[in-house]
């Protein structure tokens, strides 16, 4: 089925650790990008990519990476993980402009101790 | 900055009953969504709105763009208990030729009671 592949599902992190969270989608999409949802913030935009080899910063980026090589991945690195880290992250991808909307992920939740 | 503010923040509804929810932003978009958060779950797309004035429909919700007063509203007519979820609108901007920035309200909790 089409659409944006996220693994893992659950994951926990002890302090200190580093992992990376997988993202993949198989429409073609330029645009894709890293969300983190906690209680009663909505989602926040942590980075962006238009496209392979390009990337930037959204909202909440400290303490995470991202690079994009390929059109179809984009994967986020938890360089060195915190217990404010600790949030159900979502991946998203669309054309631009998103004139059919953004396509999310199922999400990984993630607990840091 | 753009600021999304959503109201109510929680909602409580009888099914068979009419209400609004409201999503108010700072300036100027390009595009706004409305989305549906089940527990633990993915965002699903409701509806896209892209200009002052389109109105969209689906089922028991519908949503209404205006532009000018930077303003959309997602009704639901009649409601029903399958509808409880957390609704989200989210504001999409153009930052250049290339890239836009999507920011989400906080949400809208709705939850219908017999």
């Amino acid at each position: 089925n089409a659409g944006v592949t996220q693994t893992p599902k659950f994951q926990v992190l002890k302090t200190g650790q580093s992992m990376t969270l997988q993202c993949a989608q198989d429409m073609n999409h330029e645009y894709m990008s890293w969300y983190r949802q906690d209680p009663g913030m909505g989602l926040r935009l942590i980075h962006y990519s238009v496209g392979a080899g390009i990337t930037d910063q959204g909202e909440v980026p400290n303490g995470y990476n991202v690079s994009r090589s390929t059109t179809e991945d984009f994967p986020l690195r938890l360089l060195s993980a915190a217990p404010s880290q600790t949030s159900v992250y979502f991946c998203a991808s669309s054309y631009f402009p998103s004139n059919y909307g953004y396509t999310f992920g199922s999400g990984t939740r993630l607990t840091v101790v | 900055e753009l600021k999304v503010e959503q109201n109510p923040l929680f909602l409580s509804m009888q099914e068979g009953k009419n209400y609004t929810i409201y999503c108010n932003y700072s300036t100027t978009s390009d595009r706004l969504y409305w989305y549906r958060q089940d527990p633990g779950k993915s965002l699903e797309s409701l509806f896209v709105l892209l200009s002052n004035g389109a109105v969209k429909q689906e089922g028991r919700l519908m949503a209404s763009l205006d532009t000018k007063a930077r303003l959309s509203t997602l009704h639901i007519t009649a409601a029903v208990h399958d509808l409880s979820a957390t609704y989200f609108c989210a504001v999409d901007i153009d930052l250049t030729g290339t890239a836009s920035k999507l920011t989400f309200g906080t949400g809208t909790r709705l939850q219908v009671t017999l």
